[in-house]
């Protein structure tokens, strides 16, 4: 059973480009959740989707930041017309059920975005 | 607001020896604790788990205890290992929450 895949684990963007971040749940998890950590800070909450649904985005920028998670294929972090304040390590993790209880979030290896 | 302080920021100590990472937390409902090690470079992976109604988890080298009463939790680690390099991150509340916890260095 394959851990969380996440890919590219490097992005170099340009000022104004757009930025796409996958993410593979581990197999047989419907909970996805995205942090953001810029350096020297801890992670920051970003969004919980459950398949097809946004549950929270409380931690979502409310501009050129989206994310969904279709019923088939990874979920997708979407960064439009990046700023360079957009670099920073984007992580996603993947529980089986949602966070109410007692389930452990798996975390994938992280996206690094650095916008020049 | 919720809030998560941790101590020390950062702690070096030789192979072998014990240690104890604090957290003092301030969120509300409480509903479970977890402590997380991440790697430089890597997501973080759970350690632990504890309900409000749990004292003590242990997890290996690792013992976390909670005091929900007072909200304060600790992470020891029993013969520490070079790889036991990491930070170390107390997250309570069932919306995670990181802090940028213990930056835990073992020199040999």
């Amino acid at each position: 059973n394959a851990g969380v895949m996440q890919n590219p684990r490097h992005l170099v963007r340009r000022r104004g480009q757009e930025a796409r971040l996958r993410c593979s749940p581990m197999k047989g998890h419907s909970h996805v959740y995205w942090y953001r950590q810029l350096p020297e800070e801890g992670l920051k909450f970003m969004v919980y989707l459950q398949k097809e649904n946004i549950i929270d985005e409380s931690g979502m920028p409310k501009e050129r930041f989206s994310a969904e998670f279709p019923k088939e294929g990874p979920s997708i972090l979407r960064i439009q017309q990046v700023v360079r304040g957009d670099s920073a390590a984007y992580f996603c993790a993947s529980s089986p059920t949602g966070t109410g209880g007692l389930e452990t979030q798996y975390f994938g290896p992280g996206t690094r975005l650095l916008v020049l | 607001k919720n809030q998560v302080e941790q101590s020390p920021q950062s702690l070096i100590i030789l192979e072998g020896k014990n240690c104890t990472l604090q957290c003092n937390y301030t969120v509300s409902p409480f509903s479970n604790l977890r402590w997380y090690k991440q790697d430089t470079g890597r997501g973080p992976v759970s350690l632990t788990i504890m309900t409000f109604s749990e004292n003590t988890k242990s997890n290996g080298r690792y013992t976390a205890t909670l005091d929900a009463d007072t909200k304060q939790s600790s992470l020891h680690i029993t013969a520490s290992q070079l790889s036991d390099s990491a930070s170390y991150i107390c997250v309570p509340g069932g919306k995670l929450t990181f802090g940028t916890g213990t930056r835990l260095t073992i020199i040999p």
